[in-house]
């Protein structure tokens, strides 16, 4: 078990909905990843949030945001949905605001868009 | 340059038998380097790591090899057991402006290891 949670395991939703995804880190860690992870993209690197703030972007669409709240657990909404949005999203975190700290990855939220 | 290049997509290996998945990539701003193993169902779990001033790190039957001057690096799994059957990742790292960090994923290779 790598203690970051992540709720729900599964979610269903119809195209153009809203979901929010939900991501509870390591105890201590700061740090909070998002990616992506699809059969014909792998896993992409979404958005890093360092204590709260934002540090860093990668392939993240705008219609997708993510946060990180005070007790550090972090969202990441999808809005707009669309059939390609359907993948696992993992929600990772770490104790320092990278480089060379091990991240470790909860088990991820299956998104399927009907 | 901000991809990794892994191979082979998949691999079948006897129990007993060694196992070698080779890593390549171009931005020289990486600079930490790791892989993961994933089981079906689970998330990406850290395996082993190198940094490029290190030309090989050994832990247990897991082993990387790392080539700074042809930006390749290889992960060994001897006396493979079928225990050892999951999908591998490399990944590299790299910080970003504003402090931010890039973990860069290879697209994964399949092991499958047979009795």
């Amino acid at each position: 078990d790598s203690g970051v949670t992540q709720t729900p395991k599964h979610l269903i939703t119809a195209t153009g909905q809203r979901v929010t995804l939900r991501c509870s880190p390591r105890s201590g860690d700061l740090s909070v990843y998002w990616y992506q992870q699809s059969l014909d993209q792998g896993l992409q690197f979404l958005i890093h949030y360092y204590n709260g703030e934002e540090r860093a972007k990668g392939n993240i669409l705008e219609r997708f945001s993510a946060q990180q709240f005070p007790d550090l657990h972090s969202e990441l909404n999808l809005s707009s949905l669309e059939l390609g949005d359907s993948a696992l999203y993992f929600c990772a975190s770490s104790g320092g605001q990278g480089g060379n700290s091990p991240l470790h990855f909860g088990n991820g939220t299956r998104l399927t868009v009907t | 340059q901000q991809q990794v290049k892994q191979s082979p997509q998949s691999l079948i290996v006897q129990k007993g038998g060694i196992s070698i998945i080779n890593c390549a990539y171009e931005n020289t701003a990486f600079d930490y380097f790791p892989w993961y193993q994933q089981f079906p169902g689970k998330g990406p779990a850290l395996l082993i790591a190198i940094r490029p001033d290190v030309s090989e790190k050994k832990e247990g039957r897991f082993t990387i090899s790392f080539n700074k001057s042809a930006k390749q690096f290889s992960l060994h799994i001897m006396d493979s057991q079928p225990g050892d059957s999951a999908t591998y990742f490399c990944a590299a790292s790299m910080r970003l402006t504003g402090g931010g960090n890039k973990l860069t994923f290879g697209t994964g290779t399949q092991l499958k290891v047979e009795l």
